[in-house]
């Protein structure tokens, strides 16, 4: 079974850098598109971009774009998103799910979650 | 971009009610949208792709229906276990778009 384990949840300051991780497991991780997907407290679900981490290609929502960086460990079968300079809106609970298919970008196994928090 | 538009965005029913939720999309997404429902503090569950196809596992009290621009996830007999916020998601073209989401309330 696809497993998607994110790390811990974060606490940072204005102008820090961070960045999550999301590893997968199962035979076809690396054969399959990871995307992240935000949702700010108490508010919807928003798609950020996706990355493949077979060779760490990485398409991004233009509202995000220059914003963050999606990138793949391969051998560790882990995909990270980080920001250069968090902003307190930046706070919100990060998601990283799997696309089903290259041409099928529904979304069918999910990670539990990184709450990163973003206050001075 | 695709804009994804739910109604209601909440909803009051109670166990054993038919529920409807409506997602209508900005342009023609022929049948490329899924179906997700959160429970609070929870990622997503898969539970409708192609508009109307159930995700493995997915209890067949959950349908959905439409094409094009007009879409629908229906809840036959709802359970206690069903009150929860259902998205619906369009993946026809980048970027991918959510719906607001339709919160399912007691």
């Amino acid at each position: 079974e696809v497993q998607l384990v994110q790390s811990g949840a974060e606490v940072k300051k204005p102008g820090e850098s961070l960045k999550i991780s999301c590893q997968g497991s199962g035979d076809s991780f690396s054969t399959h598109w990871i995307g992240w997907v935000r949702q700010m407290p108490g508010k919807g679900l928003e798609w950020m971009g996706i990355v493949y981490p077979g060779d760490s290609e990485a398409k991004y929502s233009p509202s995000f774009e220059g914003r963050v960086t999606m990138s793949a460990a391969k051998s560790t079968t882990t995909v990270y998103l980080q920001w250069s300079s968090l902003k307190a809106s930046d706070t919100a609970m990060y998601f990283c799910a799997r696309l089903k298919g290259a041409y099928d970008s529904r979304f069918d196994f999910w990670g539990q979650g990184t709450l990163v928090t973003v206050s001075s | 971009d695709i804009q994804m538009t739910q109604s209601p965005s909440a909803l009051a029913a109670s166990v054993g009610d038919r529920v409807t939720i409506t997602c209508r999309a900005s342009q023609s997404i022929s049948s490329w949208l899924a179906w997700y429902q959160q429970k609070p503090g929870k990622a997503p569950n898969l539970l409708i792709f192609k508009a109307s196809s159930l995700e493995s596992e997915v209890p067949s009290r959950f349908s959905g229906s439409g094409s094009g621009t007009e879409f629908s996830l229906t809840i036959s007999s709802l359970q206690p276990d069903d009150f929860a916020t259902y998205y619906c998601q369009q993946y026809k073209s980048y970027p991918l778009t959510f719906g607001g989401g339709t919160k399912v309330e007691i």
